[in-house]
């Protein structure tokens, strides 16, 4: 069954250090596309970075990056140089080739930046 | 491109009575799903609709919840004699089917706020 876990449910840093997301899923498919996406406060769900489930190399996408460990079905977010602005409510989503490509999210970590 | 159109952006209806809520999804797009999204539950899959055809509804509760997408330019998610459990922001979603680079990427809609009193 397709399942996408994350634990953490409130993170808070200090603006300008390192901050990691933890997500766990579960698919019986070989192929997948993995995704965070971010949730701010006035509601606006965006879309910040996806991994390929065939792809070695973590994505990266400005000061997001990624931390992809098939063996272990995770999926971290890493985001270097937090930033004020960064505290939103992040989301992890799964989206699987046999499931018709139905995405699936996991209920979402607050991360909280503070100056 | 105006992104994902979601009508109304707030909706309060007493409880019994019906809610529809209106998705237009991003041109070209032909893929289109819809989530509730509550503190408790988070983001719900509800239903997903591929080329306008109903694909997977296995997150809808049956019996008040029906969606349609009677045209690539909309879907419409109606709650039949609302209840207090049904309040939550409702989001739609379309993105590309499948295909390569960024074909896969969900682009969400601002939300529904629905509030059953």
């Amino acid at each position: 069954a397709q399942k996408v876990t994350q634990t953490q449910t409130s993170i808070s840093v200090m603006e300008k250090t390192t901050v990691t997301m933890d997500c766990v899923y579960e698919t019986q498919d070989s192929s997948y596309f993995l995704f965070w996406y971010k949730q701010t406060a006035s509601g606006e769900i965006v879309f910040l970075i996806r991994q390929d489930s065939y792809k070695k190399e973590n994505a990266t996408v400005g000061h997001y990056s990624l931390n992809f460990q098939k063996p272990k079905s995770s999926i971290g977010l890493i985001i270097t140089a937090t930033q004020i602005e960064d505290s939103a409510v992040y989301f992890c989503a799964m989206r699987e080739f046999t499931n018709a490509y139905k995405v699936i999210f996991g209920k979402g970590t607050h991360l909280h930046v503070l100056p | 491109n105006a992104g994902v159109i979601q009508t109304p952006r707030h909706k309060v209806t007493g409880k019994g009575q019906e809610a529809t809520l209106w998705c237009e999804p991003i041109s070209g797009h032909s893929a289109v799903f819809w989530y509730r999204q509550t503190i408790v539950q988070g983001l719900e899959f509800l239903t997903y609709f591929r080329n306008q055809a109903p694909i997977d509804d296995s997150g809808m509760p049956k019996e008040r919840f029906s969606a349609q997408m009677p045209n690539q330019s909309h879907s419409t998610l109606k709650i039949q004699s609302t209840q207090p459990q049904d309040s939550a922001v409702y989001l739609c979603a379309s993105s590309f089917d499948w295909g390569g680079d960024g074909q896969n990427t969900l682009y969400f809609g601002a939300g529904t706020r629905l509030s059953v009193l």
